[in-house]
């Protein structure tokens, strides 16, 4: 049982470039969430996916896209990288809203550098 | 302003001190407040939850809500090195989204 897995687990790209980040979930949790992480600010969910077939803006999409491409897997896009996007991306999941009872699960994250 | 506001720290203390982090917040509509604990260059994980007001204790960790003041507070007892960590506020209101505080680090020294 691996909980939430991300990959990859760093990447640097240059501005304008894309990329897509990956994570999976093995525990049947009907929602995912991707958050990012900067100092002094904390974690900021970019978007979440309530159960599969559906995606919602969360506090910061500008800049992102995420497909839900079944329970297991939700994927976040950034079509043209910016500098403002070096960050830590986490990815999260649980089995229904976010509150308790319902603990989110968090992957190990990724560490993107855009130069 | 932030919704939550959290001290980045760090704190330090030695071991076997009392340790004692805090949360305020804006929203009077958040009714869920958590407690994650984050080692360095990993996720977060769920330390301790409480629902509206009040106090629960698990342990050597004690939670404690006050809506009134809008005031969360986190305390460690007896605390050990292996508590070294960043400790993350986040409170809900229901549904899909958290709001986190920047969370304040941690280091206990042996």
């Amino acid at each position: 049982n691996a909980g939430v897995t991300q990959t990859p687990k760093f990447q640097v790209l240059k501005t304008g470039q894309s990329m897509t980040l990956q994570c999976a979930q093995d525990m049947n949790h009907n929602s995912m969430y991707w958050y990012r992480q900067d100092p002094g600010m904390g974690l900021r969910l970019i978007y979440y996916s309530a159960s599969e077939g559906t995606t919602d803006k969360g506090e910061v999409p500008n800049g992102y896209n995420v497909s839900r491409l079944n329970k297991r897997e939700f994927s976040l896009r950034l079509e043209s990288a910016a500098p403002s996007q070096t960050s830590v991306y986490f990815c999260a999941s649980s089995e229904g809203p976010a509150g308790p009872p319902n603990e989110q699960y968090f992957g190990p994250g990724t560490r993107l550098t855009v130069t | 302003q932030k919704e939550v506001e959290q001290d980045p720290g760090p704190l330090s203390v030695p071991e076997g001190a009392i340790v004692s982090l805090n949360c305020t917040y804006s929203n009077s509509a958040f009714q869920y407040f958590m407690w994650y604990r984050q080692y360095s260059r990993k996720g977060p994980e769920l330390l301790m939850y409480t629902y509206s007001s009040g106090n629960k204790e698990d342990g050597r960790f004690t939670a404690q809500v006050d809506k009134s003041s809008k005031y969360i507070s986190l305390f460690i007892r007896d605390s050990q090195p292996s508590d070294s960590a960043t400790y993350l506020c986040a409170m809900s209101s229901g549904g899909f989204k958290t709001i986190f505080g920047a969370g304040t680090r941690l280091f206990v020294k042996a």
